[in-house]
């Protein structure tokens, strides 16, 4: 049962353009929500991150969006630059317990110079 | 300052062989630690979690264990590697107080 789903494994844009990288989930007790950028062989390494008493939280050219009552959320890269190549991942916790995250499955994107 | 430490980065094992990741965390005290494995084409699946020395919690069941020995030192291992068990694996800590995860440079391990 994948509790988070990142239902497009892959996203190209060109550069200057927003990127939109999608997540749902199904568990309504998650209240904590994050956004990691990973290149090949390496750890992930935080984006961003939005509480389920926020709609929205900026940083930079970064900016996430939840919509708690479609279980959804998505991260906005604006613009987008070559450097954003990477996957992106979103993960969901419920921080009453021991704060265990669970992944979605990724979206890799392609910013096209 | 706060700095996690994995390794080895890459390891090639044959099938049956044991194996050991270690995986240190430096500059805090108490942290939660926590396991997880990118196979291929998959996202990254929580193995473990420990809150505290001793204390491991498993997620999936499978061929693999974790010990925490030291409060800022966490182990993968197993008995007998299988060719399911290869893929990208990643420590992370979370410091008390804060809510994100900071990850290692992860160890890729191939079963062969």
């Amino acid at each position: 049962d994948q509790q988070v789903k990142q239902n497009s494994p892959s996203l190209s844009v060109q550069e200057g353009r927003i990127s939109i990288l999608n997540c749902d989930y199904t568990n309504s007790m998650f209240d904590y929500f994050l956004w990691y950028k990973k290149y090949p062989a390496e750890g992930p390494t935080f984006l961003i991150s939005i509480s389920s008493i926020k709609d929205k939280n900026e940083d930079g050219r970064f900016t996430v969006f939840l919509n708690k009552s479609a279980k959804h959320l998505s991260l906005h890269i604006v613009p987008s630059q070559p450097g954003d190549s990477a996957v992106y991942f979103c993960a969901a916790s419920d921080t009453s317990g021991t704060y265990k995250y669970i992944f979605g499955t990724g979206t890799r994107l392609k910013v096209l110079a | 300052s706060q700095t996690i430490h994995q390794w080895p980065a890459t390891l090639v094992q044959p099938v049956g062989s044991p194996l050991s990741l270690e995986c240190t965390v430096e500059g805090t005290s108490n942290p939660n630690l926590y396991w997880y494995r990118q196979a291929a084409g998959r996202g990254l699946q929580l193995l473990f979690y420990s809150v505290g020395i001793g204390q491991i919690s498993s997620e999936v069941p499978q061929n693999l264990s974790a010990s925490r020995p030291q409060d800022r030192q966490f182990i993968l291992s197993s008995k007998k590697l299988l060719l399911s068990d290869s893929g990208f694996y990643l420590c992370a800590w979370r410091p008390r107080g804060n809510y994100g995860y900071t990850f290692g440079s992860g160890t890729r391990l191939t079963v062969v």
